[in-house]
């Protein structure tokens, strides 16, 4: 079955390092995204992105975060400069695009990536 | 402010006895509205997507259904392995908001 990838599993970065999490989206999906998800807290929508650009994003997804599809594969969220409030587990998700519908439908999660800011 | 919210927080559960969760949402402009089990340690798992008010959606022994306000995730007569939390998640068409989550355990 289908799924997706993330790597690393854990990153560990001081703070002020700049960081590039990867996914590998499902391979015919056409939408990805990424959330985040504090120890102990709700999971947090960051950014959508779709046809090479991103869709919607989140309050929480300012200056210091950008993603990139630089292949037809990879998917990646790069946190340029991480601040201690930055540590949190990213999840990557993919979904088809059912026509009309623009994205709505069932996302596939992957495993994640834990990121220490120390 | 739109919101999101989950109830119970923790439910403590038998093998075999029925019970429901509770999904309330205030945002405008559903889109949609899903559900989602996440085991410790991992991604969520999709389970249903509901868009309209009275839609029911089934699998094996849950059950979910929506309101103009709520949504409700039936699980009946569940098993050890029904135990992990249970999210729900909106999309408003400007963003997609999760609930805190209601942890479920089903004790054998």
């Amino acid at each position: 079955e289908p799924e997706v990838t993330q790597t690393p599993s854990h990153q560990v970065t001081q703070m002020g390092q700049e960081v590039i999490l990867r996914c590998v989206p499902i391979s015919n999906h056409l939408y990805f995204y990424w959330y985040r998800q504090i120890l102990g807290q709700k999971v947090e929508f960051l950014v959508s992105f779709y046809n090479n650009e991103i869709s919607e994003k989140s309050e929480i997804f300012d200056d210091q975060f950008s993603v990139e599809r630089p292949d037809g594969s990879n998917f990646t969220l790069k946190i340029r400069s991480t601040k201690l409030e930055d540590s949190a587990m990213y999840f990557c998700a993919s979904s088809e695009d059912p026509s009309g519908s623009g994205g709505l439908n069932e996302q596939f999660f992957g495993p994640g990536t834990r990121l220490t800011v120390l | 402010e739109d919101q999101v919210t989950q109830s119970p927080e923790a439910l403590r559960l038998q093998e075999g006895e029925s019970s429901s969760l509770n999904c309330s949402y205030t945002v405008s402009g559903l889109r949609g509205l899903f559900w989602y089990r996440q085991d410790p340690g991992k991604g969520p798992e999709f389970l249903f997507t509901l868009y309209s008010a009275g839609e029911e959606k089934e699998k094996e022994r849950l059950k979910a259904t929506l309101t103009k306000k709520e949504s409700f995730l039936h699980i009946t007569a569940p098993k050890p392995e029904d135990s992990a939390t249970y999210l729900c998640a909106v999309d408003y068409g400007q963003n997609f908001v999760f609930g805190p989550g209601t942890r479920l355990s089903v004790l054998p």
